[in-house]
């Protein structure tokens, strides 16, 4: 199975920071790369799908890049709401694969 | 508006099958491309992809658990249903349904998750 490895673990910011999270998969997967924000007590939100696409309703300052191994979320501007948890999720051979997850928490 | 809602018990015992059903709406395994999963979440820990189903009845699961794993379909009563035998402590999770979007291979709806403890 492919694993997807978050990196970082824990990242403190300020509101207004510009903020970066990579995942990085053990194997090509094409841009088959997804993003959600998860808060405490409620399910995961989808942010951004096929490694770039913004998911309708997200706000813009959230977007998505990378392909083949090594993918990133960023963040242009912190909001109050955005402290959260945040996985990237790869679909390769009809298997699905999330990261372990960071947790982004106020500076 | 599309919804979810997972349902089933709160407490299993270990060895035990769990039985989760998933009713939806806004949506339908009669049109084409149609998908839905269920993923759990272990307290305090990341996500895990457990099965996926489709329109057609196509069935996707976790090589690790597909022993252990069964996802069906009720259309006509706009449910999906996941069976998990042989029940562990180490399956204490809140568990969740998905469905898939249209295009490309991410959940974009979620319902709100069950916990399921499994303890004597």
């Amino acid at each position: 199975d492919i694993q997807m490895t978050q990196s970082p673990s824990t990242l403190s910011a300020s509101v207004g920071d510009r903020v970066t999270i990579t995942c990085r998969a053990s194997q090509r997967i094409s841009s088959w790369l997804a993003w959600y924000q998860q808060k405490p007590g409620r399910a995961p939100k989808l942010l951004i799908y096929k490694a770039s696409s913004l998911q309708s309703g997200v706000p813009s300052r959230f977007s998505g890049s990378g392909s083949g191994t090594e993918f990133t979320l960023t963040i242009s501007s912190l909001q109050p709401d955005d402290f959260a948890s945040y996985y990237c999720q790869q679909y390769t051979s009809y298997s699905y694969t999330f990261g372990q997850g960071t947790k982004l928490e106020l500076k | 508006q599309v919804t979810l809602k997972e349902s089933g018990p709160a407490l299993v015992k270990p060895t035990q099958t769990l039985t989760l059903t998933c009713t939806f709406s806004g949506f339908s395994f009669n049109t084409r491309g149609t998908r839905a999963s269920w993923i759990r979440q272990p307290p305090g820990k990341a996500l895990e992809w457990l099965a996926r189903i489709d329109w057609d009845n196509d069935k996707f699961y976790s090589t690790s658990l597909k022993t252990r794993l069964t996802i069906s379909k009720d259309t006509s009563k706009n449910q999906v249903v996941l069976t998990m035998t042989n029940m562990d402590p180490a399956d204490t999770a809140t568990y969740y349904c998905a469905r898939l979007v249209a295009s490309g291979d991410a959940f974009d709806i979620w319902g709100q998750g069950t916990m399921v403890t499994v303890s004597s």
